[in-house]
C-alpha cells in the first residue's frame, strides 16, 4: 500500500547528540514537510521540500538539517544546537495540485524523540 | 497575517450526543480547508478537504461546513462514538494548494 513511513517511533537522545529521523514515502509526492507538535499548539513547519536536490527552511530551522537526494526520502536531523528538541516530528508529502489531484497532505505515524 | 484558530480547545461528550468544532481564519488567497483527525501518538488523517466553491461535504458521520465570505468553518460530528475521541485540526491552504496554515486543533473526547 502506498504511504509515508517514519522511523524510529521512539527516540532518546543525550543531550550533545546529533539524531537523524528517516521518512520514506511510495506516493510519488514531488513536495515532503517536516512538521514539529508540542502539547497545545498547532504544526510549525521546520523544512520541506518541493523537488529533488532542494529544500527550504521553514518558521523554526534553527537546530535542524535535511537532505532530499532522492524524490522518495527526506531524512531530518536534529543536531545538538536544538535548544529544545524533545517534541513529536511529523514527516509529510503531497502532489501537485490539479485536475486530477487535491494536494492532499498525507502523514506519516511520527517519531517522538525525548533528550535526556 | 496568515492564521487558523479553532474552538473549543477542549470538549467533552457522552458517546452518542452530536458536537460541533469551529474554525476560523484570515489565509489569503484561499485554496482549500481540511480537516484532520488525529488520534493520540499517531499522524493525522484526512477527514474531509473543500474548495472555494464548496460550501459543504460529508464523510459518514463527520459532516464539514465552509463559508468563504466569513472564513469560517465547523465539523459537525453526528452519534459520537468512542473512538471519535482525538485531536481535530483545521488546515487552510494557499497558492496552489500549498502554503499549509495549521490550526491548534480541538482535542474532543468521548465518554461512555
Amino acid at each position: 500500500d502506498g504511504g509515508i513511513t517514519q522511523s524510529p517511533k521512539y527516540l532518546f537522545r543525550k543531550e550533545g547528540q546529533n539524531v537523524t529521523l528517516s521518512c520514506e514515502q511510495n506516493l510519488n509526492h514531488d513536495a515532503m514537510y517536516w512538521y514539529r507538535q508540542d502539547p497545545g499548539q498547532g504544526l510549525r513547519l521546520i523544512y520541506y521540500s518541493q523537488i529533488v536536490n532542494d529544500f527550504q527552511k521553514g518558521d523554526i530551522a534553527e537546530g535542524y538539517s535535511v537532505s532530499r537526494e532522492k524524490k522518495e526520502s527526506f531524512p531530518l536531523t536534529v543536531t545538538s544546537a536544538q535548544k529544545n528538541p524533545t517534541a513529536f516530528y511529523l514527516c509529510a508529502s503531497s502532489g501537485r495540485q490539479g485536475a486530477e489531484n487535491t494536494g492532499e497532505l498525507f502523514f506519516g505515524e511520527g517519531s517522538r524523540l525525548t533528550v535526556l | 497575517k496568515n492564521q487558523v484558530e479553532q474552538s473549543p480547545q477542549s470538549l467533552i461528550i457522552l458517546e452518542g450526543k452530536n458536537c460541533t468544532l469551529q474554525c476560523n481564519y484570515t489565509v489569503s488567497p484561499f485554496s482549500n480547508l481540511r480537516w484532520y483527525k488525529q488520534d493520540t501518538g499517531r499522524g493525522p488523517v484526512s477527514l474531509t478537504i473543500m474548495t472555494f466553491s464548496e460550501n459543504t461535504k460529508s464523510n459518514g458521520r463527520y459532516t464539514a461546513t465552509l463559508d468563504a465570505d466569513t472564513k469560517q468553518s465547523s465539523l459537525h460530528i453526528t452519534a459520537s462514538q468512542l473512538s471519535d475521541s482525538a485531536s481535530y485540526i483545521c488546515v487552510v491552504s494557499g497558492y496552489y494548494g500549498q502554503n499549509f496554515v495549521f490550526g491548534p486543533g480541538t482535542r474532543l473526547s468521548v465518554l461512555p
